[in-house]
């Protein structure tokens, strides 16, 4: 049992590349989310999808793109990496409706020179 | 704007001792408060969650103590012990027809000394 899966682990990107961050789930949860760590700023939330096709802006989306074609995927495309977006990045996953467990991913640690 | 406030940033407490971390929030339309614990390298995993329709919820030596008429809900640990030590997270969130945003705090980290 998987559970979320996140790739890379670690990655390290020059100021204006581009990348995708992988995160795939194989527990059919509907509710996948994208969030940022940064020290002293806890976990915030950069886009989520309810469903294959749906996505939506969390609190820091600016810079990032995501897109849902699968229950089991959802990518997050950072389109011109910026100094701003060295963070740990966590993909979650979980049934929609209420009190309902988040389950997270190992974590990308990413780092824009 | 936080919609929900965590304190301490940091927690020292010796082996056995009673660790608390607090939380408050504003938005009255919260109904569910979940905990996550988080080791280093890894991700965050749910510990316990409380609704509001009860004042308290314990799971083995964790528990959580919830005020509704202060918006306020904390984590005690009770018999510390080396290996709670981690950074916790209180959340919150909200019913809204499946697209519910977990809103977290902004972390506590916790070393228990031996």
């Amino acid at each position: 049992n998987a559970g979320v899966t996140q790739t890379p682990k670690f990655q390290v990107l020059k100021t204006g590349q581009s990348m995708t961050l992988q995160c795939a789930q194989d527990m059919n949860h509907e509710y996948m989310s994208w969030y940022r760590q940064d020290p002293g700023m806890g976990l915030r939330l950069i886009h989520y999808s309810v469903g294959a096709g749906i996505t939506d802006q969390g609190e820091v989306p600016n810079g990032y793109n995501v897109s849902r074609s699968t229950t089991e995927d959802f990518p997050l495309r950072l389109l011109s990496a910026a100094p701003s977006q060295t963070s740990v990045y966590f993909c979650a996953s979980r049934w929609t409706g209420l009190a309902t467990e988040a389950f997270f991913g190992q974590g990308t640690r990413l780092t824009v020179v | 704007q936080q919609q929900v406030k965590q304190s301490p940033q940091s927690l020292i407490v010796q082996k056995g001792g009673i660790s608390i971390i607090n939380c408050a929030y504003e938005n009255t339309a919260f109904d569910y408060f979940p905990w996550y614990q988080q080791f280093p390298g890894k991700g965050p995993a749910l510990l316990i969650a409380i609704r509001p329709d009860v004042s308290e919820k314990k799971e083995g030596r964790f528990t959580i103590s919830f005020n509704k008429s202060a918006k306020q809900f904390s984590l005690h640990i009770m018999d510390s012990q080396p290996g709670d030590s981690a950074t916790y997270f209180c959340a919150a969130s909200r019913r809204g027809g499946g697209s519910e945003k977990l809103v977290f705090g902004k972390g506590t980290k916790l070393t228990v000394n031996p």
